[in-house]
């Protein structure tokens, strides 16, 4: 079975502090892939990053850098700076090795950045 | 750019009508998907489909059914509403990817509160 845990409810910062989010999943595939969904007040998921499980670097894009760990199932998503935007629920997601594109999500987490 | 949309934003209905949710996406996708979002669960897929009357039951199909009668539109139907189905709903399409692992591409979300 497989399985995205985010262990983090919700997390309240002030402006200008870093912030990292936990993912950890569980699969027996050995390949994979990994995303890192934005859904501000509006509603709409935002795709923010996609990884394969090939590919272990990590990922730096702007003030969002994204650490992804095989050897601990971690896909660690670190915001910089954090501002008043970036306030929103962050979700992890999995998808694994077949041919229809379902994705395995975690329960989100919550970020308030406050002024 | 992909857009999906939704037909409400906000809907209410009252328990045992026959409720439909729209779902119209025009990029062409194959896979088509209805999630719905509760508060500490994440997202959890209800129903997906990957052609025009093709259906599959994803992991809380229960009083639930879907149509998929032109590739553009996938509708989520609740035959007789019920409290318990009070939540937002969530659409999403992507391209037909085998195994590759594709971002999905969400629309705004429904949330329906059934009184």
């Amino acid at each position: 079975a497989q399985k995205v845990t985010q262990a983090q409810t919700e997390i309240s910062v002030v402006e200008k502090e870093d912030v990292t989010l936990d993912c950890v999943y569980e699969t027996r595939d050995t390949t994979y892939y990994l995303f890192w969904y934005k859904q501000p007040p509006s509603g709409e998921l935002v795709f923010l990053i996609r990884r394969n499980s090939f590919d272990e670097q990590n990922e730096i894009s702007g003030r969002y850098s994204w650490n992804f760990q095989k050897s601990t199932s971690s896909f660690n998503f670190t915001i910089t700076a954090s501002q008043v935007v970036d306030s929103a629920v962050y979700f992890c997601a999995l998808k694994g090795n077949t041919g229809f594109q379902k994705l395995v999500f975690g329960t989100g987490t919550r970020l308030l950045v406050s002024p | 750019d992909v857009k999906v949309t939704q037909s409400s934003r906000y809907l209410v209905k009252r328990t045992g009508e026959k409720v439909f949710l729209e779902c119209v996406q025009d990029m062409d996708h194959e896979n088509m998907f209805w999630y719905r979002q509760d508060p500490g669960l994440g997202l959890r897929l209800i129903y997906f489909s990957y052609d025009v009357k093709m259906k599959e039951k994803g992991d809380i199909p229960e009083g639930y059914s879907v149509s998929r009668e032109k590739k553009e539109r996938f509708s989520l139907i609740l035959e007789s509403a019920s409290t318990n189905q009070t939540s937002m709903y969530l659409c999403a399409s992507i391209l037909r990817g085998g195994t590759q692992g594709k971002e999905q591409y969400f629309g705004p979300g429904t949330r329906l509160t059934v009184t």
